[in-house]
């Protein structure tokens, strides 16, 4: 079946500019995660989304960045004012449950590069 | 704080080589440990996990992974490397309850004919 998909696959933007970015998780799969791949970084975890639950924020670096998952499915991360700081590779995954065990299905991810 | 630290950014081998890929983590509590791979543009890709069943586990395309408690490691290995084994591996924790991966830096594995 399909796996996560995400669009665009490259996005240049000029600083301050608005992005989205968009997430489109497994079929049947609750949990959606966000993570940024900075070079030399590693993924560092930005926000977190299970069923209906109030999202785990805790990852995102400052209020220039938001998501959201509407019915229970597609999501959208925003970056609003974008700075230099932001161009990485944003990556999505999902899972079919939250459990600690539970797979993470990774997107090829979202290129940003902020000029 | 949960935290991973994979030795060495990167890695070079011999095609037929044995491919050891090293990862530390700190936690109070036994953890889940994952390891992931990931080729040129692509996304992650799951290669094993620990789950507190067997120590030793095997994933995918030959590797395989022990957790050693008394060292707090779990370090990846291939007995042979082959080219296509190329690619970026990244080690994760996920400590107990509903929380998300912690990752390392990540290490490059190239292999050379």
């Amino acid at each position: 079946g399909a796996g996560v998909s995400q669009s665009p696959s490259n996005k240049v933007t000029e600083k301050g500019k608005d992005v989205e970015l968009r997430c489109d998780p497994i079929s049947g799969h609750t949990a959606l995660y966000w993570y940024r791949q900075s070079l030399g970084q590693g993924l560092e975890f930005l926000i977190y989304f299970q069923g209906n639950s109030a999202p785990d924020k805790s990852g995102l670096p400052s209020d220039r960045f938001s998501a959201e998952r509407t019915g229970g499915s597609v999501s959208t991360l925003t970056i609003q004012r974008t700075q230099q700081e932001d161009s990485a590779v944003y990556l999505c995954a999902s899972s079919l449950a939250s459990g600690e065990t539970s797979e993470q299905y990774f997107g090829p991810g979202t290129r940003l590069t902020v000029t | 704080a949960q935290s991973v630290t994979q030795l060495g950014s990167h890695v070079s081998v011999s095609e037929g080589a044995l491919v050891l890929l090293r990862c530390n983590y700190s936690s109070s509590v036994p953890p889940y440990l994952f390891w992931y791979v990931q080729y040129p543009n692509q996304g992650l890709q799951l290669l094993l996990k620990y789950t507190s069943a067997a120590t030793l586990v095997k994933g995918i395309n030959g590797f395989e992974a022990e957790f050693k408690k008394s060292e707090t490691s779990f370090h990846l290995t291939k007995p042979s490397a082959h080219m296509s084994d190329a690619a970026e591996y990244f080690c994760a924790v996920r400590p107990p309850g509903n929380t998300p991966l912690v990752f390392g830096k990540g290490t490059r594995l190239s292999v050379i004919a």
